[in-house]
């Protein structure tokens, strides 16, 4: 069973951020919370993943609440292309293992 | 660097045949895994690797098969094909970083219909 719990699908305004949320309330100390996105079909893109600090890279900032049970990944200013399924995965510590949901269906509008 | 790649893109098969997904990578990636995505749904793993000569068992390893025999191949065999097995197949590889970090390169994958 996937650990995360993301909405099914969120709608976006191109060039405004996109805020795409994320629970994993049994989250363990050690573990990592890992975003990918996968546009039409491809093979999954990693994004970012961060363990207790905010993150930011090229891509988007990675913001983790103080008790690690949720997270929020923010596209600053979404386009066409951003539009894509986006997976919240937290990495089982115990194992080689990322337990993939369903993810969020984005559609950026023009 | 080519990446990850897999062969072929696309295949057809009769229930019973067997067959083998190529995968490859040139990044010197020491972990690969196999995934299966059925439609509207997130990827399950089948098999992963830690290195040459190690493999283990996923979520869903039933029906398949894997070796790794050098670094950059992770194939897998499907040994009698069933249509439950008709699915996009994702291969990925990855390095391990600092302990519980890992980013996953993904192939294009491999669209395969068991008829």
């Amino acid at each position: 069973d996937a650990k995360t719990t993301q909405p099914t699908s969120m709608d976006c305004a191109e060039g405004r951020a996109a805020n795409l949320p994320c629970n994993h309330s049994t989250i363990s100390g050690n573990e990592y919370v890992y975003w990918y996105r996968q546009i039409h079909s491809q093979g999954p893109q990693y994004i970012i993943h961060g363990l207790k600090n905010n993150e930011t890279n090229e891509m988007a900032s990675l913001i983790i609440t103080e008790d690690r049970k949720s997270s929020t990944l923010i596209l600053p200013h979404a386009t066409l292309r951003d539009t894509a399924v986006y997976y919240c995965i937290v990495r089982v510590e115990s194992n080689y293992q990322l337990i993939w949901g369903a993810g969020t269906k984005l559609i950026i509008k023009p | 660097n080519a990446g990850v790649t897999q062969t072929p893109k696309f295949q057809v098969l009769k229930t019973g045949q067997s067959m083998t997904l190529q995968c490859a990578q040139d990044m010197n990636h020491e972990y690969m895994s196999w995934y299966r995505q059925d439609p509207g749904m997130g990827l399950r793993l089948i098999h992963y690797s830690v290195g040459a000569g190690i493999t283990d068992q996923g979520e869903v390893p039933n029906g398949y098969n894997v070796s790794r025999s050098t670094t950059e191949d992770f194939p897998l065999r499907l040994l009698s094909a069933a249509p439950s097995q008709t699915s996009v197949y994702f291969c990925a590889s990855s390095y391990p970083g600092g302990a519980g970090e890992e980013t996953q390169y993904f192939g294009p994958g491999t669209r395969l219909l068991v008829l």
